[in-house]
């Protein structure tokens, strides 16, 4: 069984682009969690979504940042007209269910680096 | 909200020593899970043990122990023969376990950084 995949595994743009972040559960996953790293700190929570619904993003900036997860395809995390304060490692997790005993099963991560 | 501590950014033990990681956090919860997560140069987060709450008894993986006081709210990480293997950057953290609530969301502490001496 695979694990959680996220591509691509480092991103460089220059301030003002887009950045989408893709990640693919694990088989039979079907809730996804994103986590931004930022350096010299811990992860901290952005989103979490099931298929086709999010549900809750109190952790995502209410600005340039947006999550889907789509009924077909990987979840994908946007960062529109990056700054350089969106440089970071952010991680994608993936549960069959929620909480309770559920556990989150990490991807490797993408590094952003705007420059 | 609940908030997870580490108050050693870096430690370093000698190969097949035995060292310990210090985790404390606040929250005014009974029940909920505590993690502890080990993330090597390569960066992936892997899981290296769980406890909950309301098991009295400590968890234990291989060479990894925590020793868990509920009523102090600290939760440290023993790691037993340390190998070179085990240099890495370790996260405390805590997921709340009500139903109901947000009980999907990890709170992680900054981490402390292991060095492993040959």
């Amino acid at each position: 069984n695979a694990g959680v995949m996220q591509n691509p595994r480092h991103l460089v743009r220059r301030r003002g682009q887009e950045a989408r972040l893709r990640c693919s559960p694990m088989k039979g996953h079907s809730h996804v969690y994103w986590y931004r790293q930022l350096p010299e700190e811990g992860l901290k929570f952005m989103v979490y979504l099931q298929k086709e619904n999010i549900i809750d993003e109190s952790g995502m900036p209410k600005e340039r940042f947006s999550a889907e997860f789509p009924k077909e395809g990987p979840s994908i995390l946007r960062i529109q007209q990056v700054v350089r304060g969106d440089s970071a490692a952010y991680f994608c997790a993936s549960s069959p269910s929620k909480g309770g005993g559920s556990e989150q099963y990490f991807g490797p991560g993408t590094r952003l680096t705007v420059t | 909200a609940q908030t997870v501590t580490q108050s050693q950014p870096e430690m370093s033990v000698q190969e097949a020593e035995t060292v310990t990681l210090s985790c404390t956090y606040d929250t005014s919860e009974s029940d909920y899970y505590l993690f502890w997560y080990k993330q090597p140069p390569s960066r992936q987060m892997i899981l290296v043990i769980r406890q909950e709450a309301y098991k009295q008894q400590n968890a234990t993986e291989n060479r990894f122990s925590v020793n868990f006081q509920k009523a102090a709210k600290s939760f440290s990480l023993k790691i037993s023969d340390s190998q070179l293997g085990d240099a890495a950057m370790y996260f405390c953290a805590y997921r709340s376990a009500r139903s109901g609530g947000s009980n999907y969301k990890l709170t992680f502490g900054k981490g402390t950084l292991l060095t492993v001496n040959p």
